[in-house]
């Protein structure tokens, strides 16, 4: 069966800190998507990044980074040096294993990060 | 500026009304989804539509209907059928790529409550 699971809740840190939100995933399909969404408290869900099955490079944009890593299900998300404007809700996502018939997500849980000044 | 515009942000609905969140997007993407959001249970898909004219169920379609005329709009309709219905709905849109999953661009959303 197909699943995201993001064990943690939530997370408080105080600015600055480093933080790192977890996201394992289940999939029967070879090619997949991973993505990471950000919800802050107006609603709506920014997209963030979106990963390939067969990338399994790092990536590091400004304060962020994402760990893919197959051996052990996981898409790990690191946000360095936290800031108060990166709290927020986030989500991990898995396309579903429809062989790419359509652009349907599973996502996860979702974790509640605040980050204290 | 291009995007997804729902409405109305805030909505509260008597038991037994049907009611109808409105989803419009500028950025001429053939696929559209609805997602409902509760508390500690993620977003789980309710109906989505890849091309005008066609929809499907997706998760937890009981109790809401939807309808794709336009490529820009794709209302839902919460019935009274829906035994929960309050909510937070989010519709999201997304350019239709076939076998490449493209990122789903999303609205700020509509909360409902049934009072």
């Amino acid at each position: 069966a197909q699943k995201v699971t993001q064990a943690q809740t939530e997370i408080s840190v105080v600015e600055k800190e480093d933080v790192t939100l977890d996201c394992v995933y289940e999939t029967r399909d070879t090619t997949y998507y991973l993505f990471w969404y950000k919800q802050p408290p107006s609603g709506e869900l920014v997209f963030l990044i979106r990963r390939n099955s067969f990338d399994e490079q790092n990536e590091i944009s400004g304060r962020y980074s994402w760990n893919f890593q197959k051996s052990t299900s996981s898409f790990n998300f690191t946000i360095t040096a936290s800031q108060v404007v990166d709290s927020a809700v986030y989500f991990c996502a898995l396309s579903e294993a429809d062989g790419g018939a359509t652009n349907k997500l599973i996502f996860g849980t979702g974790t509640l990060l605040a980050v204290q000044p | 500026d291009g995007g997804i515009t729902q409405s109305p942000k805030y909505l509260f609905r008597k038991e037994g009304q049907n009611v109808t969140l409105s989803c419009e997007q500028n950025l001429n993407h053939d696929a559209m989804y609805w997602y409902r959001q509760d508390p500690g249970q993620g977003l789980r898909l309710i109906y989505y539509s890849q091309i005008v004219n066609d929809f499907q169920k997706g998760d937890i379609a009981e109790g809401y209907s939807v309808s794709r005329e336009k490529k820009e709009s794709f209302p839902l309709t919460v019935t009274s059928a829906q035994k929960n219905p309050t909510a937070f709905y989010l519709c999201a849109s997304s350019i239709w790529r076939g076998l490449n999953t493209g990122e789903l661009f999303f609205g700020e959303g509509s909360r409902l409550t049934v009072l």
